[in-house]
């Protein structure tokens, strides 16, 4: 099974302070993802990777950056943290096993809070 | 904008009797939908995966797909009081790495 290892697992953060995730997977997955999970809204896509070097935007990147320095890691990076990017974030990898379907493989999940 | 939600909120069955869960939505050119079991605290498990009208089967979970009816459902047979947890439905469009999650629905097994 792959593995997706997210850190930290809990953070708290201080408002306008800078806050980093971070994501590594072990598997030489092309595709990366972040997400934030928030009652009533499922889990949202911020940020997205292709591969090295690449990043994407998501449906609610405002307030996100990404980074992707190497095929296993994909940070998301909070500049100015707001205390509504308090939230559960999840990082996903993904495998193509045919050109129609993908497989996400997450992490456990980022408790963020920030006060 | 793809819409995607999910019915009933929350559900209670006794084990070993039925569970179905829907998932509704808007875009019916999707072709890629996926259901995601989470236990609390913990990550996403993916039960089962289906690409064309009809049933697909996966265990004790299987999925029906009606894209007519933009409704997709899953039905878990015999479940236990372990398959207790939030279940998750995705849908992108092949080729389209961009998923839409429902909001879920949390399901309670009793013995």
């Amino acid at each position: 099974e792959a593995a997706v290892t997210q850190s930290p697992r809990n953070k708290v953060a201080v408002t306008g302070g800078k806050v980093t995730l971070s994501c590594n997977q072990t598997n030489n997955h092309n595709n990366m993802y972040w997400y934030r999970q928030d009652t009533g809204h499922g889990l949202r896509l911020i940020h997205y990777s292709y591969g090295a070097g690449s990043t994407e935007k998501g449906d609610i990147p405002d307030g996100y950056k990404a980074s992707r320095p190497s095929q296993e890691n994909f940070s998301l990076i909070l500049e100015l943290a707001t205390p509504s990017q308090t939230s559960v974030y999840f990082c996903a990898s993904g495998v193509i096993r045919d050109i129609s379907n993908e497989r996400l493989f997450f992490g456990h999940g980022t408790k963020l809070s920030v006060l | 904008q793809q819409k995607v939600q999910q019915s009933p909120e929350s559900l209670t069955v006794s084990e070993g009797a039925m569970a179905s869960l829907n998932c509704t939505f808007s875009d019916g050119t999707s072709d890629n939908f996926r259901w995601y079991r989470q236990h609390s605290g913990k990550g996403l498990e993916m039960l089962v995966s289906i690409f064309s009208d009809g049933e697909k089967e996966e265990g004790r979970f299987t999925a029906h797909l009606n894209r007519a009816s933009l409704h997709v459902s899953l039905h878990i047979r015999e479940p236990q009081p372990s398959d207790s947890a939030v279940y998750l439905c995705a849908v992108s469009m092949k080729g389209n790495y961009k998923y839409v999650f429902g909001a879920g629905t949390r399901l309670k097994v009793i013995a």
